[in-house]
C-alpha cells in the first residue's frame, strides 16, 4: 500500500511553454501533497505544500506564479511550470502525506519523480 | 532554526562492514526522525523512522539509534551490501506539521 505515481516520469520542453506534472496517491487518501526540487547530488527543496481543495503554501523564495499546483482532490496534485527557462530543469518529486487506514500518519509517500530538462 | 546537519557527505564502506551516518538536529520541538533511501533517478523511499521516546530501533540489518540530550541520531547498516549504495537522507518533523525538514544527503558505496 501507499503508493504514489507521477506523471511524466521525463519531459523535455522549449522555453516559454508551460509542463503540467500529476502526482497520484493510487491506494490512500492524500489530505496533504508536497512539492519538492531537487538538483543532482543535493537534498529535496520543498517549493509547497498543498491541501486539497485549498490554496498552496508556498515556501520562501518559490514563485507562486511560476509553479502553480493544484490539489483538487484527495488522490490528484498537479504542478504546472508555466513560461519554463532552462534554470527550471530540475528532478521535482511530490509526496503524499494523511490517512492510511483511517489513522493519522506521519510518514510521507514520496513519487518516483520527474525529470524535467528544458531547451 | 529548523536545520538538520547530516555527516559524512559520502562514505565508502567495504562489503559486510557497518555504515555509518550521522545527524544533529536544533529544533527540540522535532519529535519524528525518518530515514529515507533515494536511488538514482529516483524517489527517495522511506528506511526506518524512530521517536524520541525510544533510544534504539532496529528493522532488520537497519538500525537508528538515538540520543536525545545531544540532539543527535544516527543509522548504521550492518553487513553492508553492495545493493545498499544509495543515497540517505535523515529527516526530522514535529507533530501537526507535516513538513520535512531533510539533511544534506549521504552517498554511500559498497565495494567487494
Amino acid at each position: 500500500g501507499a503508493v504514489v505515481s507521477q506523471h511524466p516520469s521525463w519531459v523535455i520542453c522549449k522555453s516559454g511553454t508551460s509542463v503540467k506534472i500529476e502526482c497520484r496517491s493510487l491506494d490512500f487518501q492524500a489530505t496533504t501533497m508536497f512539492w519538492y526540487r531537487q538538483f543532482p547530488k543535493q537534498s529535496l527543496m520543498l517549493m509547497a505544500t498543498s491541501n486539497e481543495g485549498s490554496k498552496a503554501t508556498y515556501e520562501q523564495g518559490v514563485e507562486k506564479d511560476k509553479f502553480l499546483i493544484n490539489h483538487a482532490s484527495l488522490t490528484l496534485s498537479t504542478l504546472t511550470v508555466t513560461s519554463a527557462h532552462p534554470e527550471d530543469s530540475s528532478f521535482y518529486i511530490c509526496s503524499a502525506g494523511g490517512s492510511t487506514s483511517g489513522l493519522f500518519s506521519y510518514e510521507q509517500y514520496f513519487g518516483p519523480g520527474t525529470r524535467l530538462t528544458v531547451t | 532554526q529548523q536545520q538538520v546537519k547530516q555527516s559524512p557527505q559520502s562514505l565508502i564502506v567495504q562489503k559486510g562492514g557497518i555504515s555509518i551516518i550521522n545527524c544533529a538536529y536544533e529544533n527540540t520541538a522535532f519529535d519524528y526522525f525518518p530515514w529515507y533511501q533515494q536511488f538514482p533517478g529516483k524517489g527517495p523511499a522511506l528506511l526506518i523512522a524512530i521517536r524520541p521516546d525510544v533510544s534504539e530501533k532496529k528493522e532488520g540489518r537497519f538500525t537508528i539509534s538515538f540520543n536525545k540530550s545531544a540532539k543527535q541520531f544516527s543509522l548504521h547498516i550492518m553487513d553492508s551490501q553492495p545493493g545498499d549504495s544509495a543515497t540517505y537522507f535523515c529527516a526530522a518533523t514535529i507533530f501537526g506539521n507535516e513538513k520535512l525538514t531533510f539533511g544534506t544527503g549521504t552517498r554511500l558505496t559498497i565495494i567487494p
